[in-house]
């Protein structure tokens, strides 16, 4: 059981290039998220989803892009990226939004734009 | 808006010495949920202990403990019996009742001393 697998760890982007953040669980989780982490900093939401095809903004969601194309996938998209996305990025998962219910993280992925 | 507050950026303790991570919070509701997260150097984030606003009871996770003061919004976790794995960021959160908006605190950096 693999629980929540981001991909990839670490990138170096320049400015105005794009990429896709990938992120999968295996826990037929119908919530997901993807948090950013900056230095010194907690974790912030950007995007996040309550299931298959529904998506919402999250605290700090501009300069990105979601799609929830299944239950078990949930990939960000930067374009255009700018200094100020420099972060580690989380993605997370729960069954549901009820605080009973924890979020299992992934790994992360630090991500650096020059 | 939901705030959460930690106040000490580092804390350090001493091996088989307790421990106590300050967090304080801002929120008008009354159904939320309290979280402390633990982020060792390998990033992933890990439940460390939860409180649900409506229990009067502290929760309680072996060596982790909290002192959940309603009143005075505020939310501190003791860790008794430091192990030197306990070292991390120790992140304290909330969460809304029926939201999927969790909001983190900036976090606590605690070193254990051998």
């Amino acid at each position: 059981n693999a629980g929540v697998t981001q991909t990839p760890k670490f990138r170096i982007l320049k400015i105005g290039q794009s990429m896709t953040l990938q992120c999968a669980q295996d826990m037929n989780h119908n919530y997901m998220y993807w948090y950013r982490q900056d230095p010194g900093m907690g974790l912030k939401l950007i995007y996040y989803s309550v299931g298959a095809g529904i998506t919402d903004k999250g605290e700090v969601p501009n300069g990105y892009n979601v799609s929830r194309s299944t239950t078990e996938d949930f990939p960000l998209r930067l374009e255009l990226a700018a200094p100020s996305q420099t972060s580690v990025y989380f993605c997370a998962s729960s069954y549901s939004n009820s605080g009973a219910n924890v979020l299992t993280f992934g790994a992360g992925s630090r991500l650096t734009v020059l | 808006a939901q705030t959460v507050t930690q106040s000490q950026p580092e804390m350090s303790v001493q091996e088989a010495e307790t421990v106590t991570l300050s967090c304080t919070y801002d929120t008008s509701e009354s159904d939320y949920y309290l979280f402390w997260y633990k982020q060792p150097p390998s990033r992933q984030m890990i439940l460390v202990i939860r409180q649900e606003a409506y229990k009067q009871q502290n929760a309680t996770e072996n060596r982790f403990s909290v002192n959940f003061q309603k009143a005075a919004k505020s939310f501190s976790l003791k860790i008794s019996d430091s192990q030197l794995g306990d070292a991390a960021m120790y992140f304290c959160a909330y969460l809304r009742g029926g939201s999927e908006k969790l909001v983190f605190g900036k976090g606590t950096k605690l070193t254990v001393n051998p």
